[in-house]
């Protein structure tokens, strides 16, 4: 039972390298999440998508761009990373439109920018 | 625009004692999901409890119980009988309905609780 995926589950990046986070659901899930979480925080909504192609900004976008190329990845990534993008990010899917219930989150990818 | 508010940043709390965490929203929609969720120290997110704005009883998932007040726009999630292992990060969280696209899911920014023995 797999559930969400993310890869990798840590990086370090130098200011300006860019880089892209992984996720992939294997629950046939029909929206999916990017959020991030500073120390000490609550989690902040980059993006989320509802289903293949579609996606739409969250509470904190700039400096991101995602891409749901099928039903089952959700892609998040840093064009050029800056130290205020050191976070956790953790993806979350969920079955969708009409549903009611909780989100299933992945583990979580620690991302340190120098 | 939805908006989740935690006012309680840390708690502390005696092991066997109930515990209430607050929590209020902020949203022009009448249909609304609201949840609890719980970040022990290793960092996973677990799922507590889920409550519908339609829901006409408060919802309870074991010694997890939600009050939800609509009026007052507050959801604040009750733990009986604390034990040790409650000691973690608890965030609640509005799901609005979605019209064309998936639901808009936000945070709020999460109280500490802290159990004693």
């Amino acid at each position: 039972n797999a559930g969400v995926t993310q890869t990798p589950k840590f990086q370090v990046l130098k200011t300006g390298q860019s880089m892209t986070l992984q996720c992939a659901q294997d629950m046939n899930h029909n929206s999916m999440y990017w959020y991030r979480q500073d120390p000490g925080m609550g989690l902040r909504l980059i993006y989320y998508s509802a289903s293949e192609g579609t996606t739409d900004k969250g509470e904190v976008p700039n400096g991101y761009n995602v891409s749901r190329l099928n039903k089952r990845e959700f892609s998040l990534r840093l064009e050029s990373a800056a130290p205020s993008q050191t976070s956790v990010y953790f993806c979350a899917s969920s079955p969708g439109q009409g549903f009611t219930g909780e989100l299933f989150f992945g583990e979580g990818s620690r991302l340190t920018v120098l | 625009a939805q908006k989740i508010t935690q006012t309680q940043p840390g708690m502390f709390v005696q092991e066997k004692e109930a515990v209430t965490l607050d929590c209020t929203y902020d949203t022009s929609d009448p249909s609304y999901g609201l949840f609890w969720y719980k970040q022990p120290s290793s960092g996973e997110m677990i799922f507590l409890i889920y409550q519908g704005s339609y829901d006409q009883q408060n919802a309870t998932e074991g010694r997890y119980s939600l009050n939800f007040q609509k009026a007052r726009k507050s959801a604040n999630l009750v733990i009986s009988a604390s034990q040790l292992g409650d000691s973690a990060m608890y965030f609640c969280a509005m799901r609005e309905p979605p019209y064309s696209s998936a639901s808009k899911i936000i945070f709020g920014s999460g109280t500490r609780l802290s159990i004693r023995p």
